[in-house]
C-alpha cells in the first residue's frame, strides 16, 4: 500500500507570501504529526491530530501556523506571511492510534520550503 | 519536559565493523522509544520501536536496547555496510506528550 504522502515536495516562495503544504497519511491511520526540521538540526514538533479529538497544537511556533484535518484524511499545514525563519523541511507522520500496541510512526518525503 | 540527547554526533567507520549508537533520555516514563534512519533529503525510516516494557528489539542485522532506569538506549549495528550510511535519529514517546526526537548522529560506512 502507499506510504505517507506529501506536496509539494519543494516550495520556493517570497517573504510575506501564503504558504500550504498538504499531508495524505496511511490509510486507516488515526494519528497525524507534523514536524519542522531546520538544516543542521534535529525534529521540532509542532501539531498532532487524533482521530476527532482536539488536535495538540503545543508545538506551533506562532499564530502564523496553523493546521487542519478532515476525520481520518488528507491535513495542511498553513504559513501565513512567511518569514525567512520559515525555512525548513517539513515533515508530516501518521500512525494507527498511538495508545494501541505502541504504533509507529510513517514518515513521508517532506516538503522542503524555502523563503527567499 | 523530555530531553533527549545522541551521542556521537557523527561516526565513520570501515566496512565491515559492529558498531554502537547511544540515546540517552531524561524522563524515564516513556511510552516507547523508536529509532530511526533518515537518508539525505528523505524523510525517516522506521527501524526499531522498544515498548516500555521490553528491553531489546531485534531486526537483521540491527538490535536496540533498553535501560529505563539509566535512561538509555543504544542501536548496535553488525557487519556495517556502505548502504547503512544515514543519519539515525531516537524518538521517546512519553505519556501524555509527543514524540521527542534526539538530534541524530551521521553514520558514514566506508567501502
Amino acid at each position: 500500500g502507499a506510504g505517507v504522502s506529501q506536496s509539494p515536495s519543494n516550495k520556493v516562495t517570497e517573504k510575506g507570501k501564503d504558504v500550504e503544504l498538504r499531508c495524505d497519511p496511511i490509510s486507516g491511520h488515526t494519528a497525524l504529526y507534523w514536524y519542522r526540521q531546520r538544516l543542521g538540526q534535529g525534529l521540532e514538533f509542532l501539531i498532532y491530530f487524533q482521530g476527532n479529538s482536539a488536535p495538540d497544537k503545543s508545538g506551533l511556533p506562532s499564530d502564523r501556523f496553523s493546521a487542519e484535518r478532515t476525520g481520518e484524511s488528507v491535513s495542511t499545514l498553513t504559513i501565513q506571511r512567511t518569514q525567512q525563519e520559515d525555512s525548513a523541511v517539513y515533515l508530516c507522520a501518521s500512525s494507527l492510534r498511538w495508545d494501541s500496541g505502541n504504533q509507529p510512526q510513517h514518515f513521508g518525503d517532506g516538503t522542503r520550503l524555502s523563503i527567499l | 519536559k523530555q530531553e533527549v540527547t545522541q551521542i556521537p554526533a557523527a561516526l565513520s567507520v570501515p566496512e565491515g565493523e559492529n558498531l554502537v549508537l547511544n540515546c540517552s533520555f531524561t524522563d524515564s516514563a516513556i511510552y516507547n522509544l523508536q529509532w530511526f534512519r533518515q537518508d539525505p533529503g528523505k524523510g525517516l525510516t522506521s527501524l526499531l520501536l522498544i515498548q516500555s516494557s521490553q528491553r531489546e528489539q531485534t531486526s537483521g542485522r540491527l538490535n536496540a536496547s533498553l535501560d529505563k532506569s539509566s535512561g538509555r538506549s543504544t542501536l548496535y549495528i553488525a557487519a556495517s555496510q556502505p548502504g547503512d550510511s544515514a543519519t539515525y535519529l531516537c524518538a521517546s514517546n512519553n505519556y501524555g506528550q509527543n514524540f521527542v526526537f534526539g538530534p541524530g548522529t551521521r553514520l558514514s560506512v566506508l567501502p
